[in-house]
C-alpha cells in the first residue's frame, strides 16, 4: 500500500524559504509521478497550489503566487515544496498528494511561521 | 465565479445513512469530473469518490466501496454522496472538488466547497 509521509510541523522565520518535504514509500518512484500540493488555513477547504512532474512539466493554481514552487529529490525517494520570501499569512497546513491508482494524500505538514 | 455548496450533513447513529448534496455554479458542470474528499476532526485529508462529467463513470476508496454511492444530476448543477451503513469512523468533514476536465485523469481538485459536517455516534 502506497504511503505519503509528511513531517507533522515545520517552522521557519518571515522572509526564509521553507522546505516542506513529502516522502514516497518504496513501492512507488516519485519520478513517475505528479505530484500535487495543497494548503489548508484553519477553518478553511484546502487551496490547490500547484503540481510538479519535472521542471518542464509543472503548474501553478490560479492566483497562486510565483514564491511557490515544487521539485523532487529522486534520491530520497521526495517531493518537495519551497516556499520562498516567507510571509505569515503563509502560515497553514500543506499536503501533498499523488495518484498511483487511486488517489492518495500525505498526512499534512503544519508550517509555522516564526 | 465558481461555487460549491455543500450541504446534509449531520448527526446519525452508526449503522445510518446520509445523502450529502453539492450544489455548483459559476462552471459548465457537465464538463467536470467531480470529486468527495473527507477530513476527520484534527486529522489530515482523505479521499472519498469520484466521478466523471457525464456520470458513467465511478470510483470509491476501498475504505467506502460498496457502501457509499457518488451520483450526478447535470441538470440540476449538484453532485451526491449517498452513504449508508455509517461507521464512527465515517465521522469528517465532507468536500465536494471539482477537476479541471470531464474525465477522472490525474489532475487536480482544482477547486473545493467549505465542507459539511458528518457526525456518526450513538
Amino acid at each position: 500500500q502506497p504511503v505519503l509521509t509528511q513531517p507533522p510541523s515545520s517552522s521557519a522565520s518571515p522572509g526564509d524559504t521553507a522546505r516542506l518535504t513529502c516522502i514516497l514509500s518504496s513501492d512507488i518512484n516519485v519520478g513517475h509521478y505528479k505530484i500535487y500540493w495543497y494548503q489548508q488555513k484553519p477553518g478553511s477547504p484546502p487551496r490547490y497550489l500547484l503540481y510538479y512532474f519535472s521542471d518542464s512539466d509543472k503548474g501553478l493554481g490560479s492566483g497562486v503566487p510565483s514564491r511557490f514552487s515544487g521539485s523532487k529529490d529522486a534520491s530520497a525517494n521526495t517531493a518537495i515544496l519551497l516556499i520562498s520570501g516567507l510571509q505569515s499569512e503563509d502560515e497553514a497546513d500543506y499536503y501533498c498528494m499523488i495518484w498511483p491508482s487511486n488517489v492518495l494524500f500525505g498526512g499534512g505538514t503544519k508550517l509555522t511561521v516564526l | 465565479e465558481v461555487q460549491l455548496l455543500e450541504s446534509g450533513g449531520g448527526l446519525v447513529q452508526p449503522g445510518g445513512s446520509l445523502r450529502l448534496s453539492c450544489a455548483a455554479s459559476g462552471f459548465t458542470f457537465s464538463n467536470h469530473a467531480m470529486t468527495w474528499v473527507r477530513q476527520a476532526p484534527g486529522k489530515g485529508l482523505e479521499w472519498v469518490s469520484a466521478i466523471s462529467g457525464s456520470g458513467d463513470r465511478t470510483y470509491y476508496a476501498n475504505s467506502v466501496q460498496g457502501r457509499f454511492t457518488i451520483s450526478r444530476d447535470n441538470f440540476g448543477k449538484t453532485l451526491y454522496l449517498q452513504m449508508n451503513s455509517l461507521r464512527a469512523e465515517d465521522t469528517a468533514i465532507y468536500y465536494c472538488a471539482k477537476l479541471p476536465g470531464i474525465s477522472m485523469v490525474v489532475s487536480p481538485f482544482d477547486f473545493w466547497g467549505q465542507g459539511t459536517l458528518v457526525t456518526i455516534s450513538s
